[in-house]
């Protein structure tokens, strides 16, 4: 069973905000929500990651609702650079496993 | 990442051949990981080992081998290698100080005919 369920794609204005949710509705209280993304078939970047609280670093916020059975990762100024594949994965052991996806492109 | 590297970054090989792909690592981590990644699909995890003694199997290990030579250093194999094996195979590293985040290295995509 997919822990996770994002949407399959999903386009962004150069400079603006881009909103990726993800549904974790299944989520248990010791797991971990982090964000990857993939560019190409590069290897995944490491965005952020966050249990209860909203967390935000210098790539972008993840805001978890209250019952954490979602949350939304948000790219504040998104630029061409940022075209990839967004991996939204629910962890408690590090083990990671990451689903389809969500293909985000931006677009000038 | 520079720091994770892998060799071969191509290969294409035949049915029943042993392969055998190397990892390494300069970033002192003890956590390292084999994934692999079918066309259109997410990564999935084959083994991984949180020290040089310490091997464990992942989602999808049937067919696979791995060795732990060094700290710095984790191998996959491949002993009979089949076609559905065509993949992309990433390997990671974690430090056991910040596990939430895994470097991955630059992938080796595998072609078995």
């Amino acid at each position: 069973d997919a822990k996770t369920t994002q949407p399959p794609s999903m386009d962004c204005a150069e400079g603006r905000a881009a909103n990726l949710p993800c549904n974790h509705s299944t989520i248990s209280g010791n797991e971990y929500v982090y964000w990857y993304r993939q560019i190409h078939s590069q290897g995944p970047q490491y965005i952020i990651h966050g249990l209860k609280n909203n967390e935000t670093n210098e790539m972008a916020s993840l805001i978890i609702t209250e019952d954490r059975k979602s949350s939304t990762l948000i790219l504040p100024h998104a630029t061409l650079r940022d075209t990839a594949v967004y991996y939204c994965i629910v962890d408690n052991d590090y083990k990671l496993s990451f689903g389809a996806g969500t293909t985000v492109t931006v677009r000038a | 990442d520079a720091d994770v590297t892998q060799t071969p970054r191509n290969r294409i090989t035949k049915t029943g051949k042993r392969i055998m792909l190397e990892c390494s690592q300069t970033k002192g981590h003890d956590r390292m990981y084999w994934y692999r990644q079918d066309p259109g699909l997410g990564l999935r995890l084959i083994y991984y080992s949180f020290d040089v003694k310490d091997i464990n199997k992942g989602e999808i290990s049937d067919g696979y081998s791995v060795s732990r030579q060094a700290q710095a250093k984790f191998s996959l194999s491949l002993e009979s290698a089949i076609p559905n094996q065509t993949a992309l195979y990433f390997c990671a590293t974690s430090d056991k100080l910040a596990l939430h985040e895994q470097f991955f290295g630059p992938g080796t995509r595998l072609t078995v005919l």
